[in-house]
């Protein structure tokens, strides 16, 4: 089965600019997340949609970033405008449903992303 | 708030040697446990995975028991090969997945 896509590979911005993220997740999986991996750390939940529903979102800085998923398939990552901490690898990720603790996550290769 | 502990890297190794990565979580409930791996340049690759006390996860070599007595996950592997040179991070699932720091292994010939 085809994975969990991701554009673009790699972006680079000055800060303040604004930049957009997209991910086409395996066909058929309901729930969707976007992760922050900052250089050295393990991945971190921003946001988490069930079909076009957001089941969490806690840990999105909601002043500069916002997500959207159309139609319960395809996603968008916004930040705007871009501070440099927000340098980072952005991964999205699915799933089958949000009860299926069993399962792991399919992780895209992520977004490298460059704020200077 | 559930949270997962890795030990610390760099780990370098040669060849053929042991390998242990240290994992412990915390957690208020039965959570399911992984190990993903990242290799250079590359997206996050499930490893292995255990969901419930005393299952064992393999995969490649590499082995991890989850033990809820004492709040671990230990990744093992007995003779290691340059190719398994990567980040290894530890993860849990109970209601969202919830990662480590990651460890990075090099494994030199």
């Amino acid at each position: 089965e085809a994975g969990v896509a991701q554009s673009p590979r790699y972006k680079i911005i000055e800060k303040r600019q604004s930049v957009a993220f997209w991910c086409n997740p395996i066909s058929g999986h309901a729930t969707l997340y976007w992760y922050q991996q900052i250089l050295g750390q393990g991945p971190k939940l921003l946001i988490q949609f069930q079909n076009n529903g957001v089941v969490d979102d806690s840990q999105l800085p909601k002043d500069r970033f916002s997500a959207e998923r159309l139609k319960g398939v395809d996603s968008t990552l916004k930040i705007q405008p871009a501070k440099l901490e927000d340098s980072a690898v952005y991964l999205c990720a699915s799933s089958l449903g949000q009860g299926d603790f069993n399962y792991g996550y399919t992780f895209g290769s992520g977004t490298r992303l460059t704020v200077v | 708030g559930n949270s997962v502990t890795q030990m610390e890297g760099p780990v370098t190794l040669s060849e053929e040697a042991f390998l242990t990565i240290n994992c412990t979580y915390t957690a208020t409930g039965y959570p399911s446990l992984f190990w993903y791996v990242q290799y250079p340049g590359e997206g996050l690759q499930l490893l292995l995975k255990a969901t419930k006390a005393d299952d064992k996860g393999s995969n490649k070599g590499f082995e991890a028991t989850y033990r809820k007595e004492t709040t671990s996950f230990h990744l093992e592997k007995g003779s290691v090969q340059v190719s398994d040179s990567a980040v290894y991070f530890c993860a849990l699932n109970d209601y969202k997945l919830s990662f480590g720091a990651g460890t990075t292994v090099t494994v030199r010939a």
